[in-house]
C-alpha cells in the first residue's frame, strides 16, 4: 500500500520562529509533491507544489524534496499565528496520473 | 467559476436514504476528484474524471457510490442506501490537463443518523 507518513503533532512553535513539517512517502515513482493547509472546519489549500529536488522558495514558505531519500519537508519562517493549522503532504500515485495520496497531516501551533 | 463550487453545504440523512452531493469545477480544469475525509484527517480518494469520462474509480465502493461527470452540468456523487460511516466531509477538486496541482471546494458535511 502505498504510504504518505507525517508526524501528527501538535508541533508548537514560538511567533517569529521557524516551523519544520516532514513527510516521507512510499512510492519511488511519485513525481509531483504538495502541501496543503487546512484550518478546522475548511477545505485544503493548496500553498505549496514541488516536482524536482532541491528546494523552493515563495514568501515565507520554502518547499525541499529529495527523491533519493524519498522526503519532502516544508519550512516557514517569520512564524505568525494565522499560520496554525493542519499541514497536509500529499504526493501523486506514480502509477496513476491524477491521484493523490494524503498524509493525515502534521497540526502546527504557534504560540504568541 | 474561479473557485470549486460545492452543494449543499450540509446534508442530513437516515441511514438507508440516499444522498447527493453536487460539484462544479474551475472553468477550462478538465479533471475532477472526488474525496472523502473521516475523523483525524483520513483523505480517501473516490473517483477522479477527466471530462465526462470516469479516469480512476479504485477508490469507490461500487455497491452503493456512483459518480457522473455529465457535459454542461455539475459533476455529481450519489450515495443509495447510506450507512452511518458514510458520515464524512466529501471534497471535490479539479486540476487543469498535465498538472497534478488540485484545487479543492468547500466540502459537503454528510451527516447519517
Amino acid at each position: 500500500q502505498k504510504e504518505v507518513e507525517q508526524n501528527s503533532g501538535p508541533l508548537s512553535v514560538p511567533e517569529g520562529a521557524i516551523a519544520s513539517l516532514n513527510c516521507t512517502y512510499s512510492d519511488r515513482g511519485s513525481q509531483s509533491f504538495f502541501w496543503y493547509r487546512q484550518y478546522s472546519g475548511k477545505s485544503p489549500e493548496l500553498i505549496m507544489s514541488i516536482y524536482s529536488n532541491g528546494d523552493k522558495e515563495d514568501g515565507r514558505f520554502t518547499a525541499q524534496l529529495n527523491k533519493a531519500s524519498q522526503y519532502v519537508s516544508l519550512l516557514i519562517r517569520d512564524s505568525q499565528p494565522s499560520d496554525s493549522a493542519t499541514y497536509l503532504c500529499a504526493v501523486n500515485d506514480g502509477s496513476s496520473a491524477s491521484k493523490i495520496i494524503f498524509g493525515s497531516g502534521t497540526r502546527l501551533s504557534i504560540r504568541p | 467559476g474561479e473557485e470549486v463550487a460545492q452543494t449543499p453545504k450540509h446534508l442530513v440523512r437516515g441511514e438507508g436514504q440516499k444522498a447527493k452531493l453536487y460539484c462544479a469545477p474551475i472553468k477550462g480544469h478538465s479533471y475532477v476528484f472526488w474525496y472523502q475525509q473521516v475523523l483525524k484527517n483520513e483523505f480517501k480518494f473516490l473517483i477522479s474524471f477527466q471530462n465526462e469520462n470516469v479516469f480512476d474509480e479504485t477508490g469507490m465502493p461500487k455497491e452503493r457510490f456512483s459518480a457522473k461527470c455529465l457535459p454542461n452540468s455539475p459533476c455529481s456523487l450519489e450515495i443509495q442506501a447510506t450507512k452511518l460511516e458514510d458520515s464524512a466531509v466529501y471534497f471535490c477538486a479539479s486540476s487543469l490537463p498535465g498538472l497534478n496541482e488540485q484545487f479543492f471546494g468547500p466540502g459537503t458535511r454528510l451527516t447519517v443518523l
